[in-house]
């Protein structure tokens, strides 16, 4: 596609059940970005995927989060027995990546806004 | 990755240029200085970046010290669409993980 593509684009949800977020990175790109935003606030690194390595999972603030991504394409986020701390924009982005001072490009997506009620 | 200093917020007039500046002063040779802006609601959208020289695209321009401790991004000519959160990123480029750090950005105004 032109862009990184999110979806849902809004999701809201009861507290202790499992979401689902799902990002289509731009064709080509290896790496994938996971990133979450609550209101008001900064971003914050989630998770990163580069083609068959090992994901860089630092960011990930509970072991309720999870996320895989298939081969090069498709990642998927999962927030499980979800909290109302939960509540932000998740947010994917993708690049090419091909090694040391690359300096390619990171795109962002639009985001999936998650609300816990 | 280096970290960046920027103003928290700043006001600019329409029609004039807005001078972004940005602090970076332990960054290494090998990275490089990045803009991307976040309007409200949106996700954060790439504008420019560089290493050492000076680069312009249709969005802005950048200047970087020829120390490399300090940057500005240039908006020759801000409308009111340009409100929005800018950041500054130093971003280390490695095989192993090469992903933006997020500061606090500056909350850039632009008033009629």
């Amino acid at each position: 596609g032109a862009g990184v593509s999110q979806s849902p684009s809004n999701k809201v949800t009861e507290k202790g059940k499992d979401v689902e977020l799902r990002c289509d990175p731009i064709s080509g790109h290896t790496a994938l970005y996971w990133y979450r935003q609550r209101l008001g606030q900064g971003l914050e690194f989630l998770i990163y995927f580069q083609g068959n390595s090992a994901p860089d999972k630092s960011g990930l603030p509970s072991d309720r989060f999870s996320a895989e991504r298939t081969g090069e394409s498709v990642s998927t986020l999962t927030i499980q027995r979800t909290q109302q701390e939960d509540s932000a924009v998740y947010l994917c982005a993708s690049s090419l990546d091909v090694g040391s001072n690359s300096g390619n490009t990171i795109y962002f997506g639009e985001g999936s806004w998650l609300t816990v009620v | 990755d280096a970290k960046t200093t920027q103003p928290p917020s700043m006001d600019c007039a329409e029609g004039r240029a807005a001078n972004l500046p940005c602090n970076h002063s332990t960054i290494s040779g090998n990275e490089y200085v990045y803009w991307y802006r976040q309007i409200h609601s949106q996700g954060p959208q790439y504008i420019i970046h560089g290493l050492k020289n000076n680069e312009t695209n249709e969005m802005a321009s950048l200047i970087i010290t020829e120390d490399r401790k300090s940057s500005t991004l240039i908006l020759p000519h801000a409308t009111l669409r340009d409100t929005a959160v800018y950041y500054c990123i130093v971003r280390v480029a490695r095989a192993a993980g090469n992903k933006l750090t997020f500061g606090g950005g500056t909350r850039v105004l632009v008033k009629p």
